[in-house]
């Protein structure tokens, strides 16, 4: 089993309003990492959770605040956003064994500021 | 900074066609992997490979881990409607982040 779970599919928020993003896997992997698309870009990454610990923060805005409450949850809470935060997240997870950290994607969740 | 180049950007073609896109890099890296999205979903991983050199299949799609560690390709074979998207390719780096290609994306002409 291969699959990373994202809900919900679709999100429309105004700026003052605070949401949560979740993101779920059982493949007993130890890293998970949330990941924000524009359109025809590649995903960049955002943060990173290492045995459930935030190792990565890749200067993300305080607005978006990960929290991982165990090794196969990631939370993602979004408050008084901007419409250009408007894009597709994601999230993803991967082993932490040397060279085999190929990474499994969510199918997303689309997000829409108003 | 590291950055792999990815091309050709776009590529239209004739169903049944074959497809060929590359990546290459001056880093060397221990691991390649190939993706495919289509619209408003995420990227599903194709093909990972671990050694330099190593050619491997996935039903019509092969790759292979170039031998300098610095290149990858991705072919398909006999093109079918439902191969229509975008094909990233992407390496971890030392800190365990994926580093993306900007993408190729196909159109297949029925």
């Amino acid at each position: 089993d291969t699959e990373v779970t994202q809900t919900p599919k679709h999100l429309v928020m105004g700026m003052t309003n605070k949401k949560s993003l979740k993101c779920e896997q059982h493949m007993g992997h130890r890293a998970m990492y949330w990941y924000k698309q524009k359109a025809k870009k590649p995903p960049e990454l955002m943060f990173v959770y290492s045995y459930e610990k935030l190792s990565i923060n890749e200067s993300v805005p305080s607005r978006f605040s990960p929290e991982c409450p165990n090794s196969s949850l990631l939370n993602l809470h979004l408050h008084a956003l901007q419409p250009e935060d408007s894009a597709l997240y994601l999230c993803a997870s991967s082993q932490l064994t040397k060279d085999r950290q190929a990474q499994y994607f969510g199918p997303g969740t689309r997000l829409t500021v108003t | 900074g590291q950055q792999l180049n990815q091309s050709p950007q776009s590529m239209f073609i004739q169903e049944g066609e074959d497809v060929s896109m590359n990546c290459t890099s001056s880093s060397i890296f221990n691991t390649w992997l190939w993706y495919k999205q289509d619209p408003g979903e995420g990227p599903v991983l194709l093909i990972a490979l671990y050694k330099a050199g190593e050619l491997t299949s996935n039903g019509r799609l092969t790759a292979q881990f170039g031998i300098t560690r610095k290149d990858s390709f991705l072919n398909i074979s006999a093109s079918i409607p439902s191969d229509v998207g975008i094909y990233f390719c992407a390496c971890n780096n030392q800190g365990g982040k994926l580093i993306f290609g900007q993408g190729t994306e196909l159109s297949v002409k029925p």
